[in-house]
């Protein structure tokens, strides 16, 4: 079964809107991590949102913010305010403090094109 | 503060040849990841390293991948002998990880990576 489940192979925003990408996750531990990284054409994986599954408030960071649903099992992204620079492709990641063996297990991504 | 190091940033062989990929982590991170993206997926861990020692090498096709993090620094990934199915970029991430116990965001910083080619 999928751990990391990013169901949007591609997504399209107008420049300056919101767009959300979305991702569910499998896991029975009670403590796990999420984060999201964005890899643009260069290739480099950079950092951007982290949320822990016992972290009440939704994470944010600047223009990124993580719509967590911890019984839904989501952890959506979204990014307000889209700018051309945000087209890149973004994974989902969890890490299982106990069963996973505190591996990181990546989603399969979401391709973001940010329109003019 | 520099990031994580790679080279090369390209390899191309034929198979049944030897490579190896050189990372150097961010300093003082007590963790090393490297990490197998194939082409239109996500990364998937090859084998983790705290400090000296290896935590986690599950995914790692022991047959023909080796690494190895000599001095808890440098670490190195060896495939030998290639077969086409390893063409895939191979990524070294490292964390500040001093333990694995804890809530604390494991954040892992990337290399720009090695496109690896296996003709």
């Amino acid at each position: 079964a999928q751990k990391i489940t990013q169901t949007q192979p591609g997504m399209f925003v107008q420049e300056k809107e919101a767009v959300t990408l979305d991702c569910t996750y499998d896991t029975s531990d009670q403590s796990y991590g999420l984060f999201w990284y964005k890899q643009p054409s260069s290739g480099e994986m950079i950092f951007l949102i982290y949320q822990g599954s016992y972290d009440e408030q939704n994470a944010t960071e600047g223009r990124y913010s993580l719509n967590f649903q911890k019984a839904r099992k989501s952890a959506n992204l979204v990014i307000s305010a889209s700018q051309l620079g945000d087209s890149a492709m973004y994974f989902c990641a969890m890490r299982e403090e106990n069963t996973g063996g505190f591996k990181t297990i990546f989603g399969a991504g979401t391709r973001l094109f940010v329109k003019a | 503060e520099a990031g994580v190091a790679q080279s090369p940033r390209y390899k191309i062989i034929e198979k049944r040849q030897s490579v190896a990929f050189w990372c150097n982590p961010i300093s003082g991170h007590a963790t090393l990841y490297w990490y197998q993206q194939i082409l239109g997926q996500g990364p998937k861990l090859l084998i983790q390293f705290q400090n000296n020692g290896v935590v986690d090498d599950s995914q790692l096709p022991k047959d023909r991948f080796s690494a190895e993090r000599l001095k808890g620094v440098d670490s190195t990934l060896k495939i030998q002998p290639a077969k086409l199915e390893d063409s895939a970029v191979y990524l070294c991430a490292s964390s500040k990880r001093q333990s694995l116990w804890g809530t604390a965001p494991d954040t892992q910083y990337f290399g720009p990576g090695t496109r690896l080619t296996v003709l």
